[in-house]
């Protein structure tokens, strides 16, 4: 596709039970990134993959959550036993190469709510 | 800690005025300073960025104002017009090891009326 693409792209679930989002970078680009958004602020580094490898999760909240892009492609954001806090908006974005220098392009987002 | 932080957290500004949204921040090995903007329903979207060799870049009606020594940085946009209504991110980005992750402000949202 022309850009990132997230899905779904809302989620309501309930305290407890686990959710996973799927994001789907530019076809092209090696890296990419997770972030969380709360309403009201900036988003959060989450994470982030070099193809298939995962060099940073230490913005990871808790091990509840955890990542994976096991063919360097798709990645997929799970977390598990959701709580409250966890609702937000989850952006993922991606960049043509690892280096910084490269410019991050962010998909539209899932908006996670947890009742 | 708020590495970045933002300010106003809203502008309301009629058409043809100028929008000035600043930031600070604090961690001196970030080398790289990109402003985000976002409509609704969208991501952020790059608008402009600034290194900290320079202190000041144009384009369009867009001009980042760069000040190395106050640590602060400002997006200001001329001639503002209702298509710029938009949430505004500043950020910044970590050098050496670090020069993938970015760290953004809490945003600012600019209304222009018509």
């Amino acid at each position: 596709g022309a850009g990132v693409s997230q899905s779904p792209r809302y989620k309501v679930t309930k305290r407890g039970q686990d959710v996973t989002l799927r994001c789907d970078p530019i076809s092209s680009h090696a890296t990419l990134y997770w972030y969380q958004q709360a309403l009201g602020q900036g988003p959060e580094f989450l994470t982030y993959f070099n193809y298939e490898a995962q060099p940073d999760k230490s913005g990871l909240p808790s091990d509840r959550f955890s990542a994976e892009r096991p063919e360097g492609s798709i990645s997929t954001l799970t977390i598990q036993r959701t709580e409250q806090r966890d609702s937000a908006m989850y952006r993922c974005a991606s960049s043509l190469g690892p280096s910084g220098v490269h410019e991050q392009f962010f998909g539209p987002g899932t908006r996670l709510t947890v009742l | 800690q708020q590495q970045v932080k933002q300010s106003p957290q809203s502008l309301i500004v009629q058409k043809g005025g100028i929008s000035i949204i600043n930031c600070a921040y604090e961690n001196t090995a970030f080398d790289y300073f990109p402003w985000y903007q976002q409509f609704p329903g969208k991501g952020p979207a790059l608008l402009i960025a600034i290194r900290p060799d320079v202190s000041e870049k144009k384009e369009g009606r867009f001009t980042i104002s760069f000040n190395k020594s106050a640590k602060q940085f400002s997006l200001h946009i001329m001639d503002s017009q209702p298509g710029d209504s938009a949430t505004y991110f500043c950020a910044a980005r970590g050098s050496g090891g670090s020069n993938y992750k970015l760290t953004f402000g809490k945003g600012t949202l600019l209304t222009v009326n018509p």
